[in-house]
C-alpha cells in the first residue's frame, strides 16, 4: 500500500493566491520530509527538507517565504506556496526515507497550475 | 548541480527485447538509486545499490555500480508494455545526506506491443 498520501493532486489558481500542499507519512513517524520540485520533462529538484518541531531547511536558491513548510507532526508536513505566480507552475512532490542507505517514498505529486 | 545524466534519453523497444539505460554521475557517492515514474506520477523505487556493491538484481531488473567509471547502468529483460515510463537515477553522496538525492534528467522508455 501507499507509504505517502500527497493532496490534492492537482490545483489550479490565481496568481497571487496561496496553496498549501499536504504530505503524510502513512506507514512510519517521519521526523524529516524532502519536499522536490519537478519541471516538465525535466528532473527532480530538492526544495527543502522538512525537520518535525524546527525549521525546515532549504536548498541554495528556494525562497523560504515563497514556499512555507511546516512539519508539526511526525506524519504531516505542508508545503504552502504564497501568493503564487504563473512561474511557480510545477509538479511538486514530498517524500519520505526511513534513513540512510533506504530509499524515498514518493507521494503522488501535486500539479500546481498558477493561471 | 544535476548530478547524473542518463543515457539515452528516451528508448523505443518492443516488448520481449532488452532496454538498457546507463547513468554517469560527478562526484563520490554513498549509495546509487534507480526509480521510475509514470507520466504524471510520483517516483517508485526501484532498485538500490551501495558504493561498495557492484551488482543487484531485483526480478526483471538487474543494476551495475561502476564507482570508478562513475556510472550505473539499469537493464530491464524482457520488457512489457507495462515497462513504459521514464527512469532515473538518483545519487546520494553521503550518509548524512540520505534523503537529498540528486536526480538526473531520465531516461523515457516506451514499450510496444
Amino acid at each position: 500500500g501507499a507509504v505517502v498520501s500527497q493532496h490534492p493532486s492537482r490545483v489550479i489558481c490565481k496568481s497571487g493566491t496561496s496553496v498549501k500542499i499536504e504530505c503524510r507519512s502513512l506507514d512510519f513517524q517521519a521526523t524529516t520530509m524532502f519536499w522536490y520540485r519537478q519541471f516538465p520533462k525535466k528532473s527532480l529538484m530538492l526544495m527543502a527538507t522538512s525537520n518535525e518541531g524546527s525549521k525546515a531547511t532549504y536548498e541554495q536558491g528556494v525562497e523560504k517565504d515563497k514556499f512555507l513548510i511546516n512539519h508539526a507532526s511526525l506524519t504531516l508536513s505542508t508545503l504552502t506556496v504564497t501568493s503564487a505566480h504563473p512561474e511557480d507552475s510545477s509538479f511538486y512532490i514530498c517524500s519520505v526515507s526511513k534513513g540512510p542507505n533506504s530509499p524515498l517514498h514518493f507521494g503522488n505529486g501535486t500539479r500546481l497550475t498558477v493561471t | 548541480s544535476q548530478q547524473g545524466e542518463e543515457d539515452p534519453q528516451a528508448l523505443s523497444i518492443q516488448e520481449g527485447e532488452n532496454a538498457t539505460m546507463n547513468c554517469s554521475y560527478k562526484t563520490s557517492i554513498n549509495n546509487l538509486q534507480w526509480y521510475r515514474q509514470n507520466s504524471g506520477r510520483g517516483l517508485v523505487h526501484l532498485i538500490l545499490i551501495r558504493s561498495n556493491e557492484r551488482e543487484k538484481h531485483s526480478g526483471r531488473l538487474r543494476v551495475t555500480l561502476d564507482t570508478s567509471k562513475k556510472s550505473s547502468s539499469l537493464l530491464i529483460t524482457a520488457s512489457r508494455a507495462a515497462d513504459t515510463a521514464s527512469y532515473f537515477c538518483a545519487t546520494a553522496q553521503t550518509t548524512d545526506s540520505w534523503g537529498k538525492l540528486q536526480f538526473g534528467a531520465g531516461t523515457q522508455v516506451v514499450v510496444t506491443p
